[in-house]
């Protein structure tokens, strides 16, 4: 079954504690993106990769990393979490960048900072 | 600034009612332009999309879209609505020469019995 997934699902950790969010897609897609979701605000982009090794930053990129050593995947990394960083995080992918392609999305992680 | 506006933040309507959800859009160029729905505690799913073309566009599970460029907006609607719809539909969209998306704020459908 064609899907991105991403986990853990929920988490919930402490100011200043370094954390992995893992993201992961099957249907070899070159563009992939990580968007935080708070209400009001709808979803917005925290950072997208076009393909391996080839990352950029989206509009809301502080306090936030990315990688892409793979295709399939590409972790956000929280390498001091604070409060305002609880949010839902969506991870996506779409076949091409380009601002045309349909992109396919996670089912969320919903990340607590205390 | 560039941007998405969704203005309705709520709306309600009765089981068989038809529905218009608006977005506007603020970009020097027609954009790429998206309709995703959110279930609760569910990802987002493509309702439909627009590139090119025909400025009525089709979706799925009942949907269309039409592209107003001298709007600049891409409402949604529907003519009559399920409770099965009861979601948030966000609109999106997609700027070619900077590979990124923007998305609106959303609109939590609720459907009356």
């Amino acid at each position: 079954e064609a899907q991105v997934t991403q986990n853990p699902r929920y988490l919930i950790t402490v100011t200043g504690k370094k954390l992995t969010v893992t993201c992961s897609q099957n249907m070899n897609h070159e563009y992939m993106s990580w968007y935080r979701q708070d209400p009001g605000l709808g979803l917005r982009q925290i950072y997208y990769s076009m393909n391996v090794e080839v990352t950029d930053k989206g509009d809301v990129p502080e306090g936030y990393k990315v990688s892409r050593k793979e295709k399939r995947n590409f972790p956000l990394i929280l390498e001091s979490p604070s409060p305002n960083q609880t949010s839902l995080y969506f991870c996506a992918s779409s076949l091409r960048g380009l601002g045309s392609y349909e992109q396919y999305f996670g089912p969320g992680t919903r990340l607590t900072v205390t | 600034a560039q941007s998405v506006t969704q203005p309705d933040i709520h709306i309600t309507v009765s089981e068989g009612a038809s529905l218009e959800l608006r977005c506007n859009y603020s970009y020097g160029a027609t954009p790429y332009l998206f309709w995703y729905v959110q279930s609760p505690g569910q990802g987002l799913q493509l309702l439909l999309k627009y590139f090119s073309g025909d400025t009525l566009v089709q979706g799925i599970k009942g949907f269309e879209a039409e592209f107003k460029r001298s709007q600049s907006s891409f409402n949604l609607r529907k003519p009559s609505v399920h409770w099965s719809d009861a979601a948030e539909y966000f609109c999106a969209v997609g700027l070619y020469n900077f590979n990124k998306f923007y998305f609106g704020s959303g609109t939590k459908l609720n459907v009356k019995p």
